[in-house]
């Protein structure tokens, strides 16, 4: 029952690198999301897709790209790092779009010095 | 003023004791309601999940909305040392529309 798995688990970057942060869900999901966590703000969402082939964004997309690669994968790339990404980032599945629970990994906690 | 308002604690309550975790909402057009809690480390689950106003019991757990004061809350009975987490709220007006998170609220359930 693996669920959703993020890798790697954690990350120390320098400003201006890149890093590709993975996600994959085994339960068939048509929905996946990327979020992050930091003190204070909650959950916010990064950038969605529907399904497979679609991806859009959320509320906090600046500095970040997706790939839904097939159905289970769904990556999330920082371009150019900054010390503002860092940060806790969760990524999720649901069934279909906006469905409840969603189903989340145990996270990437990135640092970004 | 934020969407969602969650008092983030921390609240510390002895082994057995009932536990109210609370949040307040500005957005009238939400009706879906969610209570996900988070362990250290981990990813958030869900916890509970009501449509409008109402009770919804599960086990220990009681999820209450109102929305005439625009207030949730959960009740944890018969509180547990593993009841300690950060619980969630979370929210929705339902469709396509984005789920709005709370801050969370960080239990400590001492033995």
């Amino acid at each position: 029952n693996a669920g959703v798995t993020q890798t790697p688990k954690f990350q120390v970057l320098k400003t201006g690198q890149s890093m590709t942060l993975q996600c994959a869900q085994d339960m068939n999901h048509n929905s996946m999301y990327w979020y992050r966590q930091d003190p204070g703000m909650g959950l916010r969402l990064i950038y969605y897709s529907a399904s497979e082939g679609t991806t859009d964004k959320g509320e906090v997309p600046n500095g970040y790209n997706v790939s839904r690669l097939n159905k289970r994968e769904f990556s999330l790339r920082l371009e150019s790092a900054a010390p503002s990404q860092t940060s806790v980032y969760f990524c999720a599945s649901s069934e279909r779009l906006r469905d409840q629970p969603q189903h989340f990994g145990d996270g990437t906690r990135l640092s970004i010095l | 003023q934020k969407e969602v308002e969650q008092d983030p604690g921390p609240l510390s309550v002895p082994e057995g004791a009932i536990v109210s975790l609370n949040c307040t909402y500005s957005n009238s057009a939400f009706q879906y309601f969610m209570w996900y809690r988070q362990y250290s480390r981990k990813g958030p689950e869900l916890l509970m999940y009501t449509y409008s106003s109402g009770n919804k019991e599960d086990g220990r757990f009681t999820a209450q909305v109102d929305k005439s004061s625009k207030y949730i809350s959960l009740f944890i009975r018969d509180s547990q040392p593993s009841d300690s987490a950060t619980y969630l709220c979370a929210m929705s007006a339902g469709g396509y529309q984005k789920v709005t998170f709370g801050t969370g609220t960080k239990l400590q359930v001492i033995p």
